[in-house]
């Protein structure tokens, strides 16, 4: 099984500042099938970034992936209030599909 | 527009048994592999299942192994989970969720349907 550990655990910053999260796999993951999702309260999560840099649909450009084998970044350049929520990275890879622990990023 | 509404979710005894459903619209089920992903309160999310297109090949979580059992009928567009031996542990959010494109990618989630395990 891929462990994924993300840090920060929470992030405190302002709006307009740049954020950047981090996921580290306890293995490689193949292919950097490795994917970002944003989940806002009382909301199911949705898809951000796949294949380690690759935007979703819809996805704005402020968002950005990096990283491949065991180390992912999640950057948001400059944050929105919108923005304001936790972060999850994903392996799908391999069987079992696991999560990282998520990231909080709140407001300063 | 992809929609997944999940139902089924409700306060259930430990030992007992609930099955979860997924009605999907805006696509055609066939053609997408399937999952189900929960989030126990307050905590993070956890893979429980997945079912490819045509059911040959699923795969479960160690966590719910030999106690769920995920399936989908594509000419109804709905997945199922059928969860027996309910433990305090399985209290979560289930979420239905569909492939990105091809593959294992997650790429769009249900609303989540709430399932309660309690004496």
């Amino acid at each position: 099984e891929i462990v994924l550990t993300q840090s920060p655990g929470t992030l405190s910053l302002s709006p307009g500042e740049r954020a950047t999260l981090s996921c580290r796999a306890s293995q490689s993951v193949s292919s950097n099938y490795l994917a970002w999702y944003q989940q806002r309260p009382g909301q199911a999560p949705r898809l951000l970034i796949y294949g380690a840099s690759s935007r979703a649909t819809d996805i704005a450009g402020r968002f950005s992936g990096s990283g491949s084998g065991t180390d992912f970044t999640l950057t948001i350049s400059r944050l929105e209030p919108e923005d304001f929520a936790v972060y999850y990275c994903h392996q799908y890879a391999s069987s079992p599909l696991t999560f990282g622990g998520g990231t909080k990023v709140e407001i300063k | 527009e992809v929609q997944l509404v999940e139902s089924g979710g409700v306060l259930v005894q430990p030992g007992g048994s609930l099955r979860l459903s997924c009605a999907a619209s805006g696509f055609s089920l066939s053609t997408y592999n399937m999952n189900w992903v929960r989030q126990a309160p307050g905590k993070g999310l956890e893979w429980v299942s997945y079912i490819n297109t045509d059911s040959t090949t699923v795969y479960y979580a160690d966590s719910v192994k030999g106690r769920f059992t995920i399936s989908r009928d594509n000419a109804k567009n709905s997945l199922y989970l059928q969860m027996n031996s309910l433990r305090d542990e399985d209290t979560a959010v289930y979420y239905c969720a569909r492939a990105y494109s091809g593959g294992w990618l997650i790429g769009y989630w249900g609303q989540g349907t709430l399932v309660t395990v309690s004496s």
